[in-house]
């Protein structure tokens, strides 16, 4: 299992604004998913992209995948308060058995 | 709402007592976890059940006792803690404990203070 890092560690932004958070992991993967949680709150899956996927979409949210340098971002557009949350990467191997959470992106969205 | 409940969602406690914590899940899943989380630290994973058998155990001290009934249902013991236990616990379940090809669902959380 490997851990993925995020990166930066917080992001503050105005309503409105696009906000991009990356992750890097150390190893081959067949996916990699990422998480939202909210203050105190547990971790809600938004969405999972797989090896051969370069781009995925889902509403305001834009995830790409570089394999060759082991890197991935999450675009999240025309952010609003409600985006306020951490975010956290999990990247994935089929050879092996958890998902390793990192630290996550602090993302601050103000009105 | 994600299908997993998790109670109580705060808990004080002291080094003395004891007391559990429970998660269900109504999602028909075969896989379960407990996951701990402190103050700016990476999410800490616990312990791993799928089919009711623990199939992971992450040098958890002793004074976590987990125990899974059936496979919709995960208690956390706690006796005699220490006020660094004190984070937010998470239970999370997935389809199967293959974690990597699957989705993880988390309850809400127990915010647990050990005075």
């Amino acid at each position: 299992s490997q851990q993925g890092e995020e990166d930066p560690q917080a992001l503050s932004i105005q309503e409105g604004e696009n906000a991009t958070m990356n992750c890097s992991y150390k190893t081959s993967i067949n996916n990699l998913q990422w998480y939202r949680q909210n203050s105190g709150r547990g971790l809600v899956h938004l969405i999972l992209i797989r090896s051969n996927e370069r781009e995925k979409h889902s509403g305001r949210l834009r995830v790409t995948l570089d394999t060759s340098k082991k890197s991935s971002s999450l675009l999240i557009t025309a952010s609003r308060a409600a985006d306020t949350a951490s975010y956290f990467c999990a990247p994935g191997s089929y050879n092996t058995d958890k998902l390793i959470f990192g630290t996550g992106t602090r993302l601050q969205v103000f009105p | 709402e994600t299908g997993v409940t998790q109670t109580p969602r705060h808990l004080v406690m002291g080094m003395t007592n004891k007391k559990s914590l429970k998660c269900e899940q109504h999602l028909g899943h075969n896989a379960m976890y407990w996951y701990k989380q402190s103050a700016k630290k990476p999410l800490e994973l616990m312990f791993v059940y799928s089919l009711e058998e623990r199939v992971e155990n992450n040098s958890v001290p002793s004074r976590f006792s987990p125990e899974c009934p059936n496979s919709s249902h995960l208690f956390l013991h706690l006796h005699t803690l220490q006020p660094e236990d004190s984070a937010l616990y998470l239970c999370a379940s997935s389809q199967d404990w293959l974690g990597a090809k699957n989705i993880q669902y988390f309850g809400a959380g127990t915010r647990l203070s050990v005075l």
